[in-house]
């Protein structure tokens, strides 16, 4: 069964920074381009960003309101999937979502980790 | 940007009633169109692939249709089950963006 399980959500204060991670399995993890989104308390869903597999060059690709403080990465020998969040904003508070995609778009997703803002 | 307009924002119907939902982007997008279902506290799961393909998994009574710049989800027989909130989303061009939203509540 494809899955994946997001973790390290928390507190943190404007300012500051926080990594979050997403543990693959059931599919081919080298083979696979993941996505990140995230969801605002009460909002709509955002896209953050993604990356390609390295064998399709591992590049990454992000939302305006986030490129040059997140970082998206990954560690193919953990099948694990990394959001490293640095100069957080209180706007930035949301559940964040890790999905693999297939046919070009996100699926499935995990349950979510929550980051909450604030000082 | 590519920019999504969702149509309605929310409605209500009841069980057994046939529901549309609308989806229209800024710009033409091919088919690259999928819509998510998304249950208070869950994560989205996706329902319709590639604008009208059905997700495996998927009962029947939803569908998709269109391709460049208007699309619909219908759902042609409401279930108790499918109150919730629906989403579109362009894989066409980055940054991808999603659709409002659409709130389907019961009546």
């Amino acid at each position: 069964e494809v899955q994946v399980v997001e973790s390290g959500g928390g507190l943190v204060k404007p300012g500051g920074s926080l990594r979050l991670s997403c543990a693959a399995s059931g599919f081919t993890f080298t083979n696979a381009w993941m996505t990140w989104a995230r969801q605002a308390p009460g909002k709509g869903l955002e896209w953050v960003g993604r990356i390609k597999s390295k064998t399709d060059g591992g590049t990454t690709e992000y939302a305006a309101a986030v490129k040059g403080r997140f970082t998206i990465s990954s560690d193919d020998s953990k099948n694990t999937l990394y959001l490293q969040m640095n100069s957080l904003k209180t706007e930035d508070t949301a559940v964040y979502y890790c999905a693999t995609m297939s046919h070009g778009s996100p699926d499935p997703w995990g349950p979510g980790t929550l980051v909450t803002v604030s000082s | 940007d590519i920019q999504m307009t969702q149509s309605p924002s929310s409605l209500s119907a009841s069980v057994g009633d046939r529901v549309t939902i609308t989806c229209r982007a800024s710009q033409g997008i091919r088919n690259d169109l999928a819509w998510y279902q998304q249950k208070p506290g869950k994560a989205p799961k996706r329902l319709i692939y590639a604008a009208s393909s059905l997700q495996s998994g998927v009962p029947s009574r939803f569908s998709g249709s269109g391709s460049g710049t208007e699309f619909t989800l219908t759902i042609s027989s409401l279930q108790p089950e499918d109150f919730a909130t629906y989403y579109c989303l362009q894989h066409n061009s980055y940054p991808r963006t999603f659709g409002q939203g659409t709130k389907v509540e019961i009546k």
